[in-house]
Parts: structure tokens; sequence; C-alpha cells
């Protein structure tokens, strides 16, 4: 299994441009979310989802739209970059089970994608 | 104020010391991990704790409901253990701590 792939790994956008960011899991996980990692801060959830054509708004969406057309793949799309916007950005896929000592969930994040908007 | 709090932002130690890494949090949780953010950036997952405690070779994480408040143990540190520590906990979404970067010299 791949796991979780992103791409690309470093992208430099001006001001207003538009771009995609990538991602896909190979490990048929219902649940794919988008996160942002700023400096001093904690990761911070963008979007969503909770199964293919299901997706809902994180803490920080302004600026970015998903879809999930399919269980493997969850787009990211920056509509018109700002320099906000620039940080560094994880795509997570993650399961959960019900098992005899409770649920259980596990989370695996893709590599990141370093933004910068200039 | 953030929802979930990690101490100490940053922490040295020397090769073999016991290391603890606090996390409290204000909201009512399913569940709480730990991840470890490597030099080069990736993150993986440690533990999953919604009670009690786990063990994975010298790392320990315990959680308190109750209280609001786990901690991650590593014992015997290594240089190899030099990363950021991560706290989330699972609410209505995931809430993360900012992290306490760990840095163990030989």
């Amino acid at each position: 299994n791949a796991g979780v792939t992103q791409t690309p790994k470093f992208q430099v956008l001006k001001t207003g441009q538009s771009m995609t960011l990538q991602c896909a899991q190979d490990m048929n996980h219902e649940y794919m979310s988008w996160y942002r990692q700023d400096p001093g801060m904690g990761l911070r959830l963008i979007h969503y989802s909770v199964g293919a054509g299901i997706t809902d708004q994180g803490e920080v969406p302004n600026g970015y739209n998903v879809s999930r057309s399919t269980t493997e793949d969850f787009p990211l799309r920056l509509l018109s970059a700002a320099p906000s916007q620039t940080s560094v950005y994880f795509c997570a896929s993650s399961y959960s089970r019900m098992g005899a000592g409770g649920p259980s969930y596990e989370q695996y994040f893709g590599p990141g994608t370093r933004l910068t908007v200039t | 104020k953030n929802e979930v709090e990690q101490s100490p932002q940053n922490l040295t130690a020397q090769e073999g010391e016991f290391i603890t890494i606090n996390c409290s949090y204000s909201v009512g949780i399913s569940a709480l991990h730990w991840l470890q953010q490597h030099p080069g950036g990736g993150i993986v997952s440690l533990f999953m704790l919604s009670s009690g405690k786990k063990k994975h070779g010298r790392l320990i994480a315990t959680i308190n409901i109750q209280e609001k408040h786990s901690s991650l143990h590593i014992t015997a540190s290594h240089p190899r253990d030099s990363a950021v520590y991560i706290c989330a906990v699972r609410s209505n979404d995931m809430r993360f701590g900012a992290g306490t970067r760990l840095t163990v010299k030989p």
C-alpha cells in the first residue's frame, strides 16, 4: 500500500492564482481530511469528508473548496490564493472501528505540501 | 485559549533521560491521539487512547478522562526520539495542540 499520497510537495503561487492540491489513499478509509500547519500553531482542520459524496467544513474553511467523488481521492482547491494561505498542508485518512474495548481510530498522514503565496 | 494545551513547548534532554510531555484539553472527547512529527515533516500516529494507559516499546501514554489530561512518557530517551510530539483530541472533529519540540542530545 502507498498509504496517503500528496502532490505536489512544494508549490509557489502568485496572489490570485488558483490551484488544486491532490490527495489520494489506497486503504479504503471512509474519513479524509485536510489540515494546514502554521508556525507556533497546531494543525487546523480545513475540510473533511466522511465518505464519497459527503464533505463538511472544519475550523478554517474560507478560501478552500473540496470534493469527494471517489473513496480514494480528496482534492483541495484554492480558489484565489492569498499570502495568508502560505502554509504546510497535510491530508489525512482514517478509519474507525467499534471493538470489544470501545471505538478505535487510526489516522494516517500524507507527507505534506509546502505552499508559498507571494 | 486553545482547546488543547501542551507543555512544555520545547524540551531538551540528555540521552537516557526519562521524558514527560503533558496535554490538557477543555472539550469532551471520544479519543485522544499522540502523534510524532519528524524533522523532515512527516507525521505518524503513536497512540490512540480513550482510557487508561498504552505502551509501545519505550513509549507510554496515559489519559485521565475526569481531569482531561494526558501524558506521553519516553523511557531511556535516544537522539532518534528528537521530534515534535503532538497531542490531538477527537470531539466533533480533530483539534490539535501546538506541539512539543523534543531534542535529545547524545
